[in-house]
């Protein structure tokens, strides 16, 4: 079964400086998708990033940009010039294909990562 | 675009009372629909999921359960609910070409 992995349950960084939040997968599969999502306050799941396996090269949207090693079955997500709205939980989730069922998948969480931005 | 309305945004339970949460999508047909559960700083839980109506998959042993009597309605129910059963329940939606889209959630709290 696929799990995956954030060993952070929280970080802060200061306001404008640049932060990496870490995510470990464990999967047999080739082909998959991994994203990163945001929860505010608010508690409403909000998508960050995303990352197609098949894809050499690192997503990047605005100032997030992930680091995606798959050899190392590693995603990890790099917040450039910290803003005090990014302070959320940070939570990296792995697209799973549901066994026996053509076309259905399904996400798997991580722990998530509370992240603090400090003025 | 793909729209999940969810409610309700709270609700306080007694012990052994009933429950019933509603999820319905807007703007997507036949979409794979997920419920979610989330307790207090921890991850999102998967608990049911649902490929079409009527066709329901659980991935945990619990005290719920889940319908899907339309195809862009999905409902997490139960006949009488435990303290173990608080938690932010989180309604989901997923479509190849849309991706996912989450409900607002609802924060159950069992007393």
């Amino acid at each position: 079964a696929q799990t995956v992995t954030q060993s952070q349950p929280e970080m802060s960084v200061q306001e404008a400086e640049t932060v990496t939040l870490s995510c470990t997968y464990d999967t047999s599969e080739s082909d998959y998708y991994l994203f990163w999502y945001k929860q505010p306050p608010s508690r409403q799941m909000i998508l960050v990033i995303r990352q197609e396996a098949y894809k050499q090269q690192n997503a990047t949207e605005n100032r997030f940009s992930v680091n995606f090693q798959k050899a190392a079955k590693s995603f990890s997500l790099k917040i450039s010039d910290s803003q005090l709205g990014d302070a959320a939980m940070y939570f990296c989730a792995y697209r799973s294909a549901i066994p026996g069922i053509q076309g259905a998948q399904k996400l798997v969480f991580g722990q998530g990562t509370r992240l603090t931005i400090n003025p | 675009s793909q729209t999940i309305h969810q409610w309700p945004a709270t609700l306080v339970q007694p012990v052994g009372s009933p429950l019933s949460l509603e999820c319905t999508v807007e703007g997507t047909s036949n979409p794979n629909l997920y419920w979610y559960r989330q307790a207090a700083g921890r991850g999102l839980q998967l608990l049911f999921y649902s490929v079409g109506i009527g066709q329901i998959s659980s991935e945990v042993p619990q005290n719920l359960s889940a319908s899907r009597p339309q195809d862009r309605q999905f409902i997490l129910s139960s006949k009488k609910l435990l303290l173990s059963d608080s938690g932010f329940y989180l309604c989901a939606a997923a479509q190849a070409i849309r991706g996912y889209t989450f409900g607002s959630g609802t924060r159950l709290t069992v007393v």
